[in-house]
């Protein structure tokens, strides 16, 4: 089974803070996904990739940036933390291509205080 | 953006009864995926319907694809306790997947 890691199931961080979040697959996939989810809002799409050192804009990529320096890791950074970026961030995986069904991660609940 | 509406938005009901959740869009969708979130967990794929009119059964829940492959709905026969989460649809779009707010689904023993 795809395994998606995400390396903290909550995390609190003080505004103005760069805040990392990292995510892990080990099935070879190609594609990897940051989403937030919010009540009443989904998912939301923020950043994706579909290969090491690509990245293309979701749909609320303002005030995040990404970065995948190797295929398996997919880290979502927050530059300058502010209270209204608290939510639960999901990270995903799927294969190419990037409409395939995806593989999720159990969420990071990240509070900005 | 392509806009996946679902309804309702919550839902509670007790133990045996049935129910249907929607996932309603103005987009046409090649195909579409429900998913389902149990709390503290990520989203897990239930199904993937591909085409228009298509029904796919899944023990007791049943999914359909409208027509016009703009819509979709989840049917549960005789809910259990199990069923409780967040029911997630997802549009397949050219290069990533859309998804609906979401319908949050308590079944009360």
């Amino acid at each position: 089974d795809v395994k998606v890691t995400q390396s903290s199931r909550y995390l609190v961080k003080r505004t103005g803070e760069k805040v990392f979040l990292e995510c892990v697959q080990d099935m070879d996939h190609e594609n990897m996904f940051w989403y937030r989810q919010d009540p009443g809002l989904g998912l939301r799409l923020i950043y994706f990739s579909y290969d090491v050192k690509m990245k293309e804009k979701g749909d609320i990529p303002e005030g995040y940036s990404v970065s995948r320096e190797k295929k398996e890791r997919f880290s979502l950074i927050l530059e300058s933390a502010s209270t209204n970026q608290t939510s639960m961030y999901l990270c995903a995986s799927s294969s190419w291509p990037g409409n395939q069904p995806q593989h999720f991660g159990d969420g990071t609940r990240l509070s900005i205080l | 953006t392509q806009l996946l509406e679902q309804s309702p938005q919550f839902l509670s009901i007790q133990e045996g009864e049935n129910l249907t959740v929607y996932c309603n869009s103005s987009s046409v969708f090649s195909s579409l995926q429900w998913y389902r979130q149990e709390p503290g967990e990520g989203p897990v794929l239930l199904v993937t319907v591909v085409t228009g009119g298509e029904v796919k059964k899944l023990k007791r829940l049943t999914f359909q694809f409208g027509d016009a492959r703009k819509d979709s709905s989840l049917h549960i026969t005789a809910a259990q306790p199990g069923d409780t989460g967040l029911y997630l649809c997802a549009g397949r779009g050219a290069n990533n997947l859309f998804f609906g707010t979401g319908t949050r689904l308590t079944v009360i023993p």
